[in-house]
């Protein structure tokens, strides 16, 4: 089925350790995000790629890192993960000519918890 | 710049009832529009969206809701809730000046009661 595939579903980590967080879709979209997803606070965003090859800072990106592998792949990295970083992660993409008028395909979302 | 409202972070109501969940908007040139649906432990499903044209807009599930500049707001109605309507609802809006990025409302959470 085509969409945004995003691994792992759930990850537990200790405080310090690093993981990074996997995003691809098939749906050959231009563009790339990734949000977390916290009680109350609906969603914000981490780091977006509007295009191959670039990526660019969003809301919360301290203590992130990304990297658009190709086309296809968009990966979120946790370098030294805390407790702060404990959330919901949504990888979602769009095509960037008139992203506006369709939205975003989220993927299924990982569920970190940093103890 | 722009922002999301949503008003309620929790609305309840019974099975059969009207569903009205309400969305403010803040953007400095015509906004795109939409809502979003996540079920539990689920990513967001496309519920509607509002682009130019129509302001009442029809989406899946019997949802709709109407995009009222002056008062800029996009709420969610449906006439009759179902026990399955029980979710999250989010709004988002997008515009030309924010490079067609989505911005989100905060979130609110429907209950069905029996």
């Amino acid at each position: 089925n085509a969409g945004v595939t995003q691994t792992p579903k759930f990850q537990v980590l200790k405080t310090g350790q690093s993981m990074t967080l996997q995003c691809a879709q098939d749906m050959n979209h231009n563009s790339m995000y990734w949000y977390r997803q916290d009680p109350g606070m609906g969603l914000r965003l981490i780091y977006y790629s509007a295009s191959e090859g670039t990526t660019d800072k969003g809301e919360v990106p301290n203590g992130y890192n990304v990297s658009r592998l190709n086309k296809r792949e968009f990966s979120l990295r946790l370098e030294s993960a805390a407790p702060s970083q404990t959330s919901v992660y949504f990888c979602a993409s769009s095509e960037s000519r008139g992203t506006g008028y369709y939205g975003y395909t989220f993927g299924s979302g990982t569920r970190l918890t940093v103890v | 710049a722009q922002s999301v409202t949503q008003l309620g972070s929790h609305v309840s109501v019974s099975e059969g009832a009207l569903v009205l969940l309400r969305c403010n908007y803040s953007s400095s040139v015509p906004p795109y529009l939409f809502w979003y649906v996540q079920y539990p432990n689920q990513g967001l499903q496309l519920l509607l969206k509002y682009t130019t044209g129509a302001t009442l807009v029809k989406g899946i599930n019997g949802f709709e809701a109407e995009f009222k500049k002056s008062e800029t707001s996009f709420h969610l109605t449906k006439p009759s809730a179902h026990m399955s309507d029980a979710a999250e609802y989010f709004c988002a809006v997008s515009s030309n000046n924010a490079g067609n990025m989505l911005t989100f409302g905060g979130g609110t959470r429907l209950m069905v009661k029996p």
